[in-house]
């Protein structure tokens, strides 16, 4: 069956440059995360849907970064006026909540701001 | 301040040895812990999981262990093959914490032939 699929593979952008990631989670999928993995550095969670929830948006590192998840399905993560430390991968994963606390993840999207 | 952590960033081992990453975690609300393996290029795949309410889980080669009192997991991987090749996550979540999953900064395995 179909996984998490996540578009662009590859984004290249420059200082300053408003980007949206997408990410399309497994049907059926009720919760939604992101996270992202910067270079040599571990995972680190952004922001999470559940349902009609309101989101949790603790993670996200400044106001520049907002998410939203249209028809409890797809979600685009938009990063505004880009930063040099804002390249990452950016990884989606979706999970059946709560049956299960097991998440997929999506292949992600390398975003590189130069 | 790091909730989990991993302290050996690269582990080499030689096939058909055990393998063991180790994982520590700083707040007792944790309730859940997993593992998950990343190879270059694709996002993370769940390996295994444990609940705090047990101390052991197995799965064919990969058995997870852990100790409460000391706030340590450890993932063992035997026999160890060359296709276990991959970076190593741990993660926890905690049941007041909406699944979300906080990660270890990751364990490189290598499994030399």
């Amino acid at each position: 069956g179909a996984g998490v699929s996540q578009s662009p593979s590859n984004k290249v952008t420059e200082k300053g440059k408003d980007v949206e990631l997408r990410c399309d989670p497994i049907s059926g999928h009720t919760a939604l995360y992101w996270y992202r993995q910067s270079l040599g550095q571990g995972l680190e969670f952004l922001i999470y849907f559940q349902g009609n929830s309101a989101p949790d948006k603790s993670g996200l590192p400044s106001d520049r970064f907002s998410a939203e998840r249209t028809g409890g399905s797809v979600s685009t993560l938009t990063i505004q006026r880009t930063q040099q430390e804002d390249s990452a991968v950016y990884l989606c994963a979706s999970s059946l909540v709560p049956v299960t606390d097991t998440q997929y993840f999506g292949p992600g999207t390398r975003l590189t701001v130069l | 301040d790091q909730q989990v952590k991993q302290n050996s960033p690269s582990l080499s081992v030689q096939e058909g040895r055990i393998s063991i990453l180790n994982c520590d975690y700083t707040n007792s609300m944790f309730d859940y812990f997993l593992w998950y393996k990343k190879y270059p290029a694709e996002g993370p795949t769940f390996l295994i999981s444990i609940s705090s309410i047990k101390d052991k889980n197995e799965d064919g080669r990969f058995t997870v262990f852990l100790n409460k009192s000391a706030k340590h997991l450890s993932l063992h991987i035997v026999p160890s093959q060359p296709g276990d090749s991959a970076v190593y996550f741990c993660a926890a979540s905690a049941w007041n914490a909406g699944n979300m999953l906080t990660f270890g900064g990751g364990t490189r395995l290598m499994v030399k032939p």
